[in-house]
């Protein structure tokens, strides 16, 4: 296994398209996060999935953000009507449950960082 | 409302010295603090956690003491190596571990 994919490594969007990043986790991790980092800041949380479920959501994660885990695998984030100040990277990461990343952290991916123009 | 915070944007030391790095925390339901350490166009890496019921987690050159009382962690890295050069990130978790928060960074720079 190859670690926490993620693609595409960097998108560049005019102001107003939808954009999509694909995260591929570890394969027998049943925990996957999605957390958003911006410039001089720490990353942040925006969503979370046991499985297929989506079971917690960030106040950040507004109504133009969307993030599916279909079939308990990989998972997609889609932003709508993409804004400036969405431009940050964004990164996904995997654990085998929640113990256990909270004990041995994380897997992150390289993130997918999204310029806004 | 950040309730982790790394006051100290950057650290600079010389090779072989210590390394202290310094994270404070409001919210005293965080049960784990973990910490990260990031190379550029790299995801954040665990290094080292340590769970509220103590106060010290040795693993290598790497220290991570907790002083609840103060709301205090901090990271020992000793002897500093230049390979040690990246970002540093706190973060802490309640116990259901369902998401961590992330103080903003330090950057550290050991200087050969």
């Amino acid at each position: 296994d190859t670690g926490v994919s993620q693609n595409p490594r960097h998108k560049i969007t005019k102001r107003g398209q939808n954009v999509t990043f694909r995260c591929d986790p570890i394969s027998e991790h049943n925990r996957l996060y999605w957390y958003r980092q911006t410039l001089g800041q720490g990353p942040e949380f925006l969503t979370y999935f046991q499985n297929e479920a989506q079971l917690e959501k960030s106040r950040l994660l507004s109504d133009r953000f969307s993030a599916e885990r279909p079939k308990g695998s990989f998972s997609t984030l889609e932003i709508q009507r993409t804004e400036q100040g969405d431009s940050a990277m964004y990164l996904c990461a995997s654990s085998l449950d929640g113990r256990q990343g909270g004990i041995y952290g994380y897997t992150f991916g390289s993130g997918t960082r999204l310029t806004v123009v | 409302d950040q309730q982790v915070k790394q006051n100290s944007p950057s650290l600079s030391v010389q090779e072989g010295r210590i390394s202290i790095l310094n994270c404070d925390y409001t919210n005293s339901m965080f049960d784990y603090f973990l910490w990260y350490k990031k190379y550029p166009a790299e995801g954040p890496t665990f290094l080292i956690s340590i769970s509220s019921i103590k106060d010290k987690n040795e693993d290598g050159r790497f220290t991570v003491f907790l002083n609840k009382s103060a709301k205090h962690l901090s990271l020992h890295i000793v002897p500093s190596q230049p390979g040690d050069s990246a970002v540093y990130f706190c973060a802490a978790a309640k116990y259901n571990f369902n998401k961590f928060y992330f103080g903003s960074g330090t950057k550290l720079n050991v200087k050969p």
